[in-house]
This record gives C-alpha cells, structure tokens and sequence, in this order.
C-alpha cells in the first residue's frame, strides 16, 4: 500500500488567499485525522472523521478553517483566509478502526507558510 | 484532563550509550499510552503501545517503554543507541474512554553523538 498520500507537500501563499490541503488516507481505514504541528503549540489535533463524518472538530482554531470528506478515500482541509499564524505543517493520518485499538498511520505533511 | 509531559526537549547521548526519554502523564480514567518517533520531514511513527496487561512494552528498533502507575510514568529506553535513532520522540495519551483523540507531548529531540 502507499501509505497515507498528502498534497502539495509544500505550499508558501500570501495572507488572504485560500488554501487547500488534501489528503488520501489508506484504502479500508473508517478513520481520518488532522493534525497541524507548530514549535509554539507542538502536535494538535485539528478534526477526526469516522466513515467520512466529522467526529471531533474541536480542534478547528477558528472558522477561517474547515474539513471536508466527500467520500472514504479523500479529504481536505481548507484554510480561507490565510494568516501568517495558520504557518505550520499538517498531517493527515488514517487508521482501520478506533485508536487505540489500532495504530494511526500518518502521512508525510504539507508545510503551510503563509507571508 | 488527560495530558503528558516530556521531561527534556532534547536529549544527546554517545553512540552504545543507553537511551532514556522520560514521560509523564495525568489520566483521571486508566490511559493507554504510546510513543511515536519523527524522522526529518517525515510523519509520526508508532513505536510502541501500552493498552493492558503487561507493563513492559517492546516496540521496534530495540526500543521499550514501562507502565508504572505509582509514578504516572511510561519512559522509553534502548539499551544501545545507534546513529539512526536521531530524530523527535513523542510521548502521546487517551484515556479509555475517549477513543481516538490522542493527546501528544511537546516532544524530544534525540541527538546521537559518535
């Protein structure tokens, strides 16, 4: 398998644009997270989807960002408008069931930077 | 709330020496417990995994890591280490009760001096 596939890998933007990061979790894994990582805040979970339905979205900073999952082999998250604090980068992760009766599979990361 | 604290931000150790990164963790529930490793410009990897039942864990590349709840503890250790164990360790936390919501450390950086 390819493992959990993340685009663009890297995205620089300037402040007041949109941003779409996208997101193909593992084939078969009901769950889908997000996660944005920063040296201030360290590893925070964003959102988490159960067969395509958000969860948890506690995680959402504020209503500039949002996350979609259409269907169970892609999601995105969206950050409109973008602000140079939203500079991080963020993983998505899949597992096949609950964690932590399974393990997350994280994917390689976009580095947002946003000027 | 359920939350981990990593002792040390970073941590360097010669080549062979012994590893130890130390964890903490504040659970009101029992928790489970992992450690995950970061390579650079990689994603999280699980390294091992306490859920229940025996209190010492193995997990890959030599690596264990021991329950004790008189100490609220779950230090990771290896014996021996290796050039290739330079990167970021994280401790992480969920309680039973909340399936899925994973609460990382801020995380520690392993440095391998030859």
């Amino acid at each position: 398998d390819a493992g959990v596939i993340q685009s663009p890998r890297h995205e620089v933007t300037e402040m007041g644009q949109e941003v779409t990061l996208r997101c193909k979790p593992i084939s078969g894994h009901d769950y889908l997270f997000w996660y944005r990582q920063t040296m201030m805040r360290g590893l925070e979970l964003l959102i988490y989807f159960n067969n395509n339905v958000p969860i948890d979205d506690s995680g959402m900073p504020e209503d500039r960002f949002s996350a979609k999952m259409p269907n169970a082999s892609f999601s995105t998250l969206k950050i409109q408008p973008s602000e140079p604090r939203d500079s991080a980068v963020y993983f998505c992760a899949s597992s096949p069931t609950s964690v932590p009766t399974d393990t997350q599979y994280f994917g390689p990361g976009t580095r947002l930077t946003v000027l | 709330a359920q939350s981990v604290t990593q002792l040390g931000s970073h941590v360097s150790v010669s080549e062979g020496a012994l590893v130890l990164l130390r964890c903490n963790y504040s659970s009101s529930v029992p928790p489970y417990l992992f450690w995950y490793v970061q390579y650079p410009n990689q994603g999280l990897q699980l390294l091992l995994k306490y859920t229940t039942g025996a209190t010492l864990v193995k997990g890959i590349n030599g690596f264990e890591a021991e329950f004790k709840k008189s100490e609220t503890s779950f230090h990771l250790t290896k014996p021996s280490a290796h050039m290739s164990d330079a990167a970021e360790y994280f401790c992480a936390v969920t309680p039973y009760s909340s399936a899925s919501k994973i609460i990382f450390g801020s995380g520690t950086r392993l440095s391998i001096r030859p």
